[in-house]
Parts: C-alpha cells; structure tokens; sequence
C-alpha cells in the first residue's frame, strides 16, 4: 500500500536557523509530490511540488525540497527561518496512473523561536 | 481570485443530526477531494470526484456519512445520524486533472465541525 512518512512530528529551531522537516515515501508506482502549509485555522495551501525534471524544487517563502527516487524522500529545506513560518507542513504524494489520488503524511509542527 | 468556497465555516450540532456541508470547487476543476482532520488521524481521505463521479469513498463510513457533486459548482458531504466521534475539521479541495497529470490541489478554508 502506498504511504506518505514524514519522520519528525516536532520541530523547534531558532530563527535564522537551517531547517530540514523529512519525507520518505512508499509506492510501487510513479509519484507526484508536493508540500502544503497550514497556519492555524486556515486552510492548506501549496509551498511547491514535484513533477518531473529537475530533481531540486523551489517553492514560495523560500523554501526548496529534493526529490531522491533512490531514498523514496522528498525533504523540504530552508537555509533561514522566520517567525513566521511557524506552520503545520504536509508532505503529499499523487500516484501517477491511480485516479490522482492525493495522499497526506501526518504533518510536522514546525516552531520557530526568537 | 479563485478560491475553494466551503459553508458553514463553523458548526455545532447535537447527536444524532444530520449535518450537511458544501463545498464550491474552482471553476474549470473536475476533481474535488473531502477530507478530514484530526489530531489522532491527521488528514484522512474520505472521497474523491472525477467529472463528478466518485472515484474512491473507502475512506469514508458508509452507514453514515454520504457525497455527492449535484452539479459541477457543487459538492456537498452529509453526516446522518452525527456522533461526537465526528468533530474535525472536514476540508474540501478541487484540483484540475487531466490524466495523470499531476496539478494541485487548492484547499477551502474547512468546515469545523462539533457534535456535543
């Protein structure tokens, strides 16, 4: 069955500081990713997405993922965090040849401290 | 500005109502998802509509619960008889899929719902 990891549920850090919150991924067939970003009481709203190409992906707010097909992740980075990208971050796969399917790691709570 | 418009924002209801939420996808989007968020379960797939036919309910009890597109500027999720276990916030999202092709999907802003 596919299945969408994201490895840590918490993630304090400083501001300016790096960030890395992991994805790992299962499937037997292609994939589509994407990272969303939901602030408290909103909705979830698109950060940036893999779907073919170029395996290092920019998204809005400054943030990058990567895709490894041989490590099956998708980790999403940030060289410096701000406030306010205090944040819930999803991590989500649509399986290529499957309806379009949208399926939803558990989120990781990122906390940025001053 | 094109958005996922889903009423009511917010509802309280006693057991054992019927609950109905709406949800306006995106114009031109032929796909539309119903989720539902939890602290336990995280976000959790209940439907899914292509063209307005139902691609994959499994996520969702079917005893209960029921979705339907009556047209394409509508799709609505029915909770009957409710239960407390169904607080959540219940999202909807409409994509626009051709294929395989992989866009986004866009998110409204939920539908919190509580059952006391």
């Amino acid at each position: 069955a596919q299945s969408v990891t994201q490895l840590d549920s918490q993630v304090p850090v400083f501001e300016e500081a790096p960030v890395e919150l992991r994805c790992n991924y299962s499937s037997s067939v292609s994939v589509y990713l994407f990272w969303y970003v939901q602030y408290p009481n909103q909705g979830l709203q698109l950060l940036l997405k893999y779907l073919s190409g170029s395996t290092l992906v920019k998204g809005i707010n400054g943030f990058e993922a990567e895709f490894n097909k041989s490590q099956t992740s998708f980790h999403l980075r940030k060289p410096s965090v701000h406030i306010s990208d205090t944040a819930e971050y999803f991590c989500a796969v649509t399986l290529y040849n499957q309806g379009g399917k949208l399926i939803f790691g558990q989120g990781t709570e990122l906390s940025v401290k001053p | 500005d094109a958005r996922v418009t889903q009423t009511p924002r917010h509802k309280v209801t006693e057991m054992g109502q019927e609950v109905t939420m709406r949800c306006q996808p995106i114009l031109g989007h032929n796909t539309v998802f119903w989720y539902r968020q939890t602290m336990m379960q995280g976000l959790e797939l209940l439907a899914y509509f292509r063209n307005r036919a139902p691609l994959d309910d499994s996520g969702m009890p079917k005893d209960r619960f029921s979705a339907e597109m009556p047209d394409a500027t509508l799709a609505t999720l029915k909770i009957q008889p409710s239960e407390p276990r169904d607080s959540a916030v219940y999202f909807c999202a409409s994509a626009r899929r051709t294929g395989d092709s992989g866009t986004e999907a866009f998110f409204g802003q939920g539908t919190r719902l509580t059952v006391v």
